[in-house]
């Protein structure tokens, strides 16, 4: 199984719906991240939360919000879809503790359309 | 703000090698490097922190120079499995572990 589980893993919807992409970890990380990609644009940060009580917004937070149930797990709304929000959606962990790189480590990303 | 990568794009035959170049105008704590191919997530390659220092990974290495704020990937005697989309990522001081992205190079090693 995947250290970073993202479901769903591809979602079609229409415009004003609420969507919410969800993230799981087993890694035992505190820091998790939700990216946005777009072809051309990159890997673009929306929200990042260093632990359960910690929020942080991204670049681009405007039009989503965040919930972090726990220490494992991260979710991502769109409270009403419009079709710019179209993109593949990553979720990430880190570790920054003694002794580590703070690398990142990705999910295998949710596709959304909305159309 | 956005590091700037370059090339965006290049193209090798197998054995050649390449350079993709990141840089910032602001001051940075680390640079990360990623590598996503096609269809999937990306996955880490290496860190630079302040510092200057040079890594490697295999024939996979890069350099921050910290004056001027930029790192440079290199890429020796390419293989096909090199092929993908580089990104760099950075660290600004002061921003704790909070990265951003280039717009990705992306690379095609060809027979």
């Amino acid at each position: 199984d995947a250290d970073v589980t993202q479901t769903p893993r591809n979602r079609i919807t229409k415009t004003g719906k609420r969507i919410m992409l969800e993230c799981s970890q087993t890694k035992g990380h505190d820091r998790m991240y939700w990216y946005r990609q777009d072809p051309g644009l990159g890997l673009r940060l929306i929200y990042y939360s260093f632990d359960v009580k910690d929020i942080n917004k991204g670049e681009i937070s405007d039009g989503y919000s965040v919930s972090r149930q726990a220490q494992a797990k991260f979710s991502l709304s769109l409270e009403s879809a419009i079709p710019n929000q179209t993109a593949l959606y990553f979720c990430a962990t880190s570790d920054f503790s003694r002794g580590n790189t703070g690398e990142l480590f990705f999910g295998e990303g949710s596709r959304l359309t909305v159309l | 703000q956005q590091p700037v990568q370059s090339p965006q794009a290049v193209i090798l035959r197998e054995g050649e090698d390449a350079v993709i170049n990141c840089s910032s105008s602001k001051a940075l704590y680390s640079v990360h490097w990623y590598r996503q191919k096609h269809g999937e997530a990306p996955v880490f390659l290496m860190i630079l922190l302040k510092g200057g220092e040079q890594k490697g990974h295999d024939k996979i290495s890069a350099s921050f120079n910290e004056k001027k704020q930029q790192s440079s990937l290199y890429l020796t005697a390419s293989q096909l499995s090199y092929s993908g989309t580089y990104f760099c990522g950075t660290e600004m001081t002061g921003t704790a572990s909070k990265l951003t992205f280039g717009t990705g190079t992306r690379l095609q090693v060809t027979l």
